[in-house]
């Protein structure tokens, strides 16, 4: 099947703290695999991406390497901030569709404590 | 440059009524997407458009449930009659060209359906 799994929340840390919420997929082949952010009241937003295996996305201090041997995609931070709290996302589009349609986890919801 | 609008912000109504959600997307996008986010089931695919036809409705989850995109700059979801199950915060989103690579959807600010 096409799908995403996530770890589930919710995640408290203090902080500077360290983060990794894990993601792993199931897919035929090597999709490209995304992270999206849901800070409180806004809609979703693109984090990060990589569009092959091996690939590392980034952005914002945030890290994601995809790793094909574990089929995994995990979301790393060194050090949060109390700015970082939000639910967060891993997703994949759907082999299927050339049309931009993605699957979407369900979500980690990670609070920052000062 | 304006994101994707979404009207209302915010809807209160009374079971059995009539609700309309609109969605304008950003200029040039060809894809169009309405996601229902609810605590338990989380993010759900409701619909998505390409070039203002409906592609995949398998998510819409009954007959109540209807979408249209007349044109290219505007997009409504309507639930008729409403029910208290469907209280949700409803998202619109767009993407522009093969999305599968860059695998940005620009979301909506959301539009939070209260049915009491």
């Amino acid at each position: 099947g096409n799908s995403v799994t996530q770890m589930e929340g919710p995640v408290t840390l203090s902080e500077e703290a360290f983060l990794t919420i894990n993601c792993t997929y199931t897919a035929t082949g090597y999709p490209s695999l995304f992270w999206y952010v849901q800070y409180p009241g806004e809609g979703l937003q693109l984090l990060l991406k990589a569009t092959k295996a091996d690939d590392k996305g980034s952005n914002k201090g945030f890290e994601a390497t995809y790793r094909k041997e574990t089929t995994s995609f995990h979301l790393e931070k060194g050090s949060v901030q109390v700015s970082d709290s939000a639910v967060y996302f891993c997703a994949r589009p759907d082999r299927g569709s050339t049309l931009g349609r993605l699957y979407f986890g369900r979500g980690t919801q990670l609070t920052v404590w000062p | 440059d304006a994101g994707v609008i979404q009207s209302p912000r915010h809807e209160v109504t009374e079971m059995g009524q009539e609700v309309t959600l609109r969605c304008k997307p950003i200029s040039g996008h060809n894809s169009l997407f309405w996601y229902r986010q609810t605590m338990m089931r989380g993010l759900e695919l409701l619909i998505y458009f390409n070039n203002n036809v409906p592609i995949d409705d398998s998510g819409m989850p009954e007959d109540r449930f209807s979408a249209k995109m007349p044109n290219a700059s505007f997009s409504t979801l309507k639930i008729q009659p409403s029910e208290p199950r469907d209280s949700a915060v409803y998202f619109c989103a767009s993407s522009a060209g093969r999305a599968l690579l860059d695998g940005e959807l620009f979301f909506g600010e959301g539009s939070r359906l209260t049915v009491l």
